[in-house]
């Protein structure tokens, strides 16, 4: 089943404006991960967040992790048009070969009109 | 540094007919492989992963197979493609331990007909 869902589906907005995508999951997690997919691209890992920490910053890029809502939000200030792209949240859970797999959301598109 | 190659970037094949996708990995060792399919506006669903050279592990049952014959090299395979074989399919890979990302390459966009 799907561990992160992305909300909203779809967002447009204005360059210069602020861009917020929200992700919710089901189980307890270790870290949340956000990837940038552009189109027919393969995804770009953004930002990682720890379970125990609550917000974390990179560039325009801010991302805050709420684990008793098991949810969490990636803010894009001052948006441009090279911000385009679908995001994607993911959660990671331990498998038993030792390997870390992520779980994807659905993914939110982005749409910044210049 | 650490690049990750993956092709063909497209590849159109009939009904029916065999299947090989390529990836290698380049400046690190013994690295996590995954190997996902993305249908349109749609998420990533896991297909395979590796933790070493000759371990596979199947999270979806299916009509396709993954192996690893080198310790930086993924290979995706089928031996009859169906119609719903079509999709977009990504390579990761990742270091072998929980809070390290994952890398993907460019894609191979698969179209069966």
């Amino acid at each position: 089943s799907q561990q992160g869902e992305e909300d909203p589906q779809a967002l447009s907005i204005q360059e210069g404006e602020n861009a917020t995508m929200n992700c919710s999951y089901k189980t307890s997690i270790n870290n949340l991960q956000w990837y940038r997919q552009n189109s027919g691209r393969g995804l770009v890992h953004l930002i990682l967040i720890r379970s125990n920490e609550r917000e974390k910053h990179s560039g325009r890029l801010r991302v805050t992790l709420d684990t008793s809502k098991k949810s969490s939000s990636l803010l894009i200030t001052a948006s441009r048009a090279a911000d385009t792209a679908s995001y994607f949240c993911a959660t990671d859970a331990r498998s038993g070969a030792g390997s870390y797999q992520l779980t994807f959301g659905k993914g939110t598109k982005l749409s910044v009109i210049p | 540094s650490q690049t990750i190659h993956q092709w063909p970037a497209t590849l159109v094949q009939p009904v029916g007919s065999p299947l090989s996708l390529e990836c290698t990995v380049e400046g690190t060792s013994n690295p996590n492989l995954y190997w996902y399919r993305q249908a349109a506006g749609r998420g990533l669903q896991l297909l395979f992963y590796s933790v070493g050279i000759g371990q596979i592990s199947s999270e979806v049952p299916q009509n396709l197979s993954a192996s690893r014959p080198q310790d930086r090299q993924f290979i995706l395979s089928s031996k009859k493609l169906l119609l719903s074989d079509s999709g977009f399919y990504l390579c990761a890979w990742s270091q072998g331990y929980s809070n390290q990302p994952q890398h993907f390459g460019d894609g191979t966009r698969l179209s069966i007909l």
